[in-house]
């Protein structure tokens, strides 16, 4: 299986600032990588899909560039409503393995 | 809209089976390929069970392999995982996904997920 190494395991921040979060992946994934939001009793929401691809109804204050085996999600201009974990999760092969997760913090 | 409502758990012993169920209405569903993903306590995350649009293709994570069955009923808008011989490893929360339509194996919607524990 693919592992994923999220860093850093947490970070502390404030309305305004912007955080960079890194995924590496054990082996090349090319850009098959998605990155998720998750906030207590949800289910994780899409945020960027291959590598760089912004979802649907994302602020444009997300986004996420990376290829091969080193990616990074960087959120500008922090809102209250970004404070919660964030994963990444490579797609290029099953099983889909997902990084241990950000939490970000006021 | 787009809606998964997942079903099915609870507290069971050791050894025991489970089913879990998911309901999705906002989309076609016999056009989406689908994932059962579990969040254990620590909150990490694994994709156990995958089956895509028109069954052609089952996965199942080496975790579960033989013990956890993924089906689909068309008809019924529903999703499934049978669960049997459960351990307390495979306490978790359930949550059932669709990947994008048209795309591969990224998840761009989640239900809100069904806490099974698995104890004596």
């Amino acid at each position: 299986d693919i592992q994923m190494t999220q860093s850093p395991y947490s970070v502390s921040a404030s309305v305004g600032d912007t955080v960079t979060i890194t995924c590496r992946a054990s082996q090349s994934i090319t850009k098959w990588l998605a990155w998720y939001q998750q906030k207590p009793g949800k289910g994780p929401k899409l945020l960027i899909y291959k590598a760089s691809d912004l979802q649907s109804g994302v602020p444009s204050r997300f986004s996420g560039i990376g290829s091969g085996t080193e990616f990074t999600l960087t959120i500008s201009s922090l809102q209250p409503d970004d404070f919660a974990t964030y994963y990444c999760q490579q797609y290029h092969n099953y099983p889909y393995t997902f990084g241990q997760g950000t939490k970000l913090e006021i | 809209e787009v809606q998964l409502v997942e079903s099915g758990g609870g507290l069971v012993k050791p050894g025991e089976s489970a089913r879990l169920s998911c309901e999705a209405s906002g989309f076609t569903f016999n056009r989406a390929s689908m994932n059962w993903v579990r969040q254990t306590p620590g909150g990490g995350l694994e994709c156990v069970a995958f089956i895509s649009s028109d069954e052609r293709y089952i996965f199942y994570a080496d975790s579960v392999k033989g013990r956890f069955t993924i089906s689909r009923d068309s008809a019924k808008n529903s999703l499934f995982l049978q669960m049997d011989s459960l351990r307390g490893e495979d306490t978790a929360v359930y949550f059932c996904a669709r990947e994008g339509i048209g795309f591969g194996g990224f998840m761009d919607y989640w239900g809100r997920g069904t806490l099974v524990t698995v104890s004596s």
